[in-house]
């Protein structure tokens, strides 16, 4: 597909288990980035992906959450032990290297993470 | 950490009217974008502005940005009820990590517009 997929679409997990969310970018996207969203509010930066250069970690809000990103295309983002307020929607989005300032994010449909 | 304010956090109007959406900081931004979500979707981009004082137009979308570059505004003419979404607005800021350096994007909490037929 050309735009950003996210996988699964929905996530049901139970209290203290680990889940992975997936996400392919669009091809030729060097840069990729994963947000937390809680319903109806704005976009929390989570991680960003740059290249091979070491990744912006800075807004992992625990050491339960963790990211990769294989051969600089296919983002994996772990919550291990995950906790009911994990629950959220985690978007992920790509975009040309972010050297131009007006460089747009294009956004998957989200991963829809549901904590019982 | 620079913060975005962004008001209303609801709106609900009837077709046909106008409104405006405010975006706040004490932070200046290189560059400020506007997105729009939809139900079950991620963001898209509406506009990008980057020069203090610009003001765009998107049919009937006016975006502006502050002279000093740390507000924006989005003002909607004659609204439809195809305008009901998320209104997100994002400032850039440039940040070194990592050994490089990116424009990292600041989200507001959104403004949440419904417009009834």
């Amino acid at each position: 597909g050309a735009g950003v997929s996210q996988s699964p679409s929905n996530k049901v997990t139970e209290k203290g288990k680990d889940v992975e969310l997936r996400c392919d970018p669009i091809s030729g996207h060097t840069a990729l980035y994963w947000y937390r969203q809680s319903l109806g509010q704005g976009l929390e930066f989570l991680i960003y992906f740059q290249g091979n250069s070491a990744p912006d970690k800075s807004g992992l809000p625990s050491d339960r959450f963790s990211a990769e990103r294989t051969g600089g295309s296919v983002s994996t983002l772990t919550i291990q032990r995950t906790q009911q307020e994990d629950s959220a929607v985690y978007l992920c989005a790509s975009s040309f290297r972010q050297g131009a300032y007006n460089s747009p994010l294009h956004f998957g449909n989200g991963t829809r993470l549901t904590v019982t | 950490t620079q913060l975005l304010e962004q008001s209303p956090q609801f709106l609900s109007i009837q077709e046909g009217e106008n409104l405006t959406v405010y975006c706040n900081s004490s932070s200046v931004f290189s560059s400020l974008q506007w997105y729009r979500q939809e139900p079950g979707e991620g963001p898209v981009l509406l506009v990008t502005v980057v020069t203090g004082g610009e003001v765009k137009k998107l049919k009937r979308l006016t975006f502006q940005f502050g002279d000093a570059r740390k507000d924006s505004s989005l003002h909607i003419t004659a609204a439809q009820p195809g305008d009901t979404g998320l209104y997100l607005c994002a400032g850039k800021v440039k940040i070194n990590a990592g050994g490089t350096s990116y424009g990292k994007l600041t989200f507001g909490q959104g403004t949440i517009l419904t417009v009834h037929p």
